[in-house]
């Protein structure tokens, strides 16, 4: 079946650890985003990708990093320096022109 | 520039009655728009799209919405709610002149009573 698989789908970090949030997708897009969501406050851009090696940062990319060596794959990277690093993590992929985007299930992290 | 503005944060509505969810909408492009349903601690579902042709758009579940250039709105319904659309709901602007980057209203939490 082709989608897109985030894994793993809960995470559990102590506070000053880096962690990495996977996300692969088998549709052949181009573009692919990660987004933040916390209660209240709808989806937040981190980072997008257009293409293979490049990507661009979102609204809030402070203390994230990504990095984008394959199409399938778009791993995200919360390091020390996200001061509320807690919340739910969505990755989704898109073709390029038509712009409508397909999600993963999500990636529950919680810092203690 | 883009934005979202979703009307609601919350809609309570009783099952078999109408439900209304509201989204107005900012673009300097042609946009494309899009609503997408959530369930708890799920990823988000297209439920339809309007891409410049037909404004009247029909969606999965029974879900419609009509695009009103003049208004700037891109309004979601369905004629008689079900207890399995108790969710949230994001309306989503796009645009390809912008780089296809979504931008997200606030959402909606729907309630259905029986």
């Amino acid at each position: 079946d082709g989608g897109i698989t985030q894994s793993p789908k809960y995470l559990f970090r102590k506070e000053g650890q880096n962690v990495t949030l996977s996300c692969e997708q088998n549709l052949n897009h181009d573009a692919m985003y990660w987004y933040r969501q916390d209660p209240g406050q709808g989806l937040r851009l981190i980072y997008y990708s257009q293409i293979v090696n490049d990507f661009q940062k979102g609204d809030i990319a402070e203390g994230y990093s990504v990095s984008r060596e394959k199409k399938e794959s778009f791993p995200l990277t919360v390091t020390s320096a996200q001061k509320n690093p807690t919340a739910f993590y969505l990755c989704a992929s898109s073709i390029q022109q038509a712009g409508e985007a397909f999600f993963g299930q999500g990636t529950r992290l919680t810092v203690v | 520039a883009q934005s979202v503005t979703q009307l609601d944060s919350h809609v309570s509505v009783s099952e078999g009655t109408p439900v209304l969810l509201r989204c107005n909408y900012s673009s300097s492009y042609s946009p494309s728009l899009f609503w997408y349903v959530q369930h708890p601690n799920k990823g988000l579902q297209l439920l339809l799209k309007y891409t410049s042709a037909a404004t009247l758009v029909k969606g999965i579940n029974g879900f419609e919405a009509e695009f009103k250039k003049s208004e700037t709105s891109f309004h979601l319904t369905k004629p008689s709610a079900h207890m399995s659309d108790a969710a949230e709901y994001f309306c989503v602007v796009s645009a390809q002149a912008a780089g296809n980057k979504l931008t997200f209203g606030g959402g909606t939490r729907v309630l259905v009573k029986p």
